[in-house]
């Protein structure tokens, strides 16, 4: 069973343009939604993440926005860059004082052409 | 943020020998690491998870005896590879649960090390 959804599977983008990536949950006690970029041959690296308290979250050119009734949250990169081409996944746990299992969406190939 | 050193990054190793890979929060301690297996193009599938000083916890499906996971102090997990097969070639990755505030935690990532068995 999936409990992380992220859609679309692939992306392309041209320079300057919006990014837009989203995942849907289904398990309703999660409550920390985080996002990786990975490069090939690369760990995930954290971007950016989001508490239920709050609706959207920008740092610099990324943003999340959540939407806790929908149970869905997604990735916006404004003003998408060629290094921003990488696979970015989506992801969702459970405040477990430490140990927080990350469930991860499916990823997005997300290209950047000039 | 954190750091989280991986190593090796790549390892090539004949079938039936045993490979280890470590994996190190550098600027933090870690009571809790994970392991994670990602095939190509494809998303993380978690192996087990490394608790200091106890036991590791594997996720159903995945030999406890293939992959010996070994977490000695807060700051130094490892896992190890036993005879290793062809199948057995992916890329590993581990991650450090970090505890910045009372508001939460964070995981971080290694760099994840490609293991080819040949």
């Amino acid at each position: 069973q999936q409990q992380v959804k992220q859609s679309p599977q692939s992306l392309i983008v041209q320079k300057g343009g919006i990014s837009i990536i989203n995942c849907a949950y289904e398990n309703t006690a999660f409550d920390y939604f985080p996002w990786y970029q990975q490069f090939p041959g690369k760990g995930p690296a954290l971007l950016i993440a989001i508490r239920p308290d709050v609706s959207e979250k920008k740092e610099g050119r990324f943003t999340i926005s959540f939407n806790k009734s929908a149970k869905q949250f997604s990735l916006h990169i404004m003003d998408s860059q060629p290094g921003d081409s990488a696979t970015y996944f989506c992801a969702a746990s459970i405040t477990n004082f430490g140990n927080e299992k990350l469930t991860f969406g499916t990823g997005t190939r997300l290209t950047i052409i000039p | 943020g954190a750091v989280v050193s991986q190593h090796p990054s790549r390892v090539i190793c004949k079938s039936g020998t045993s490979v280890k890979i470590e994996c190190r929060s550098l600027d933090f301690q870690a009571t809790t690491m994970f392991w994670y297996r990602q095939f190509p193009k494809q998303s993380l599938m978690l192996m087990a998870t490394s608790n200091e000083g106890s036991k590791a916890t594997y996720e159903q499906g995945v030999e406890k005896d293939k992959f010996l996971i070994n977490h000695a102090s807060l700051t130094l997990s490892t896992l190890t590879v036993t005879s290793a097969h062809p199948e057995d070639s992916s890329f590993y990755i581990c991650s450090a649960i970090y505890i910045p505030s009372e508001q939460g935690t964070e995981a971080f990532f290694g760099q994840g090390t490609r293991l080819t068995v040949v």
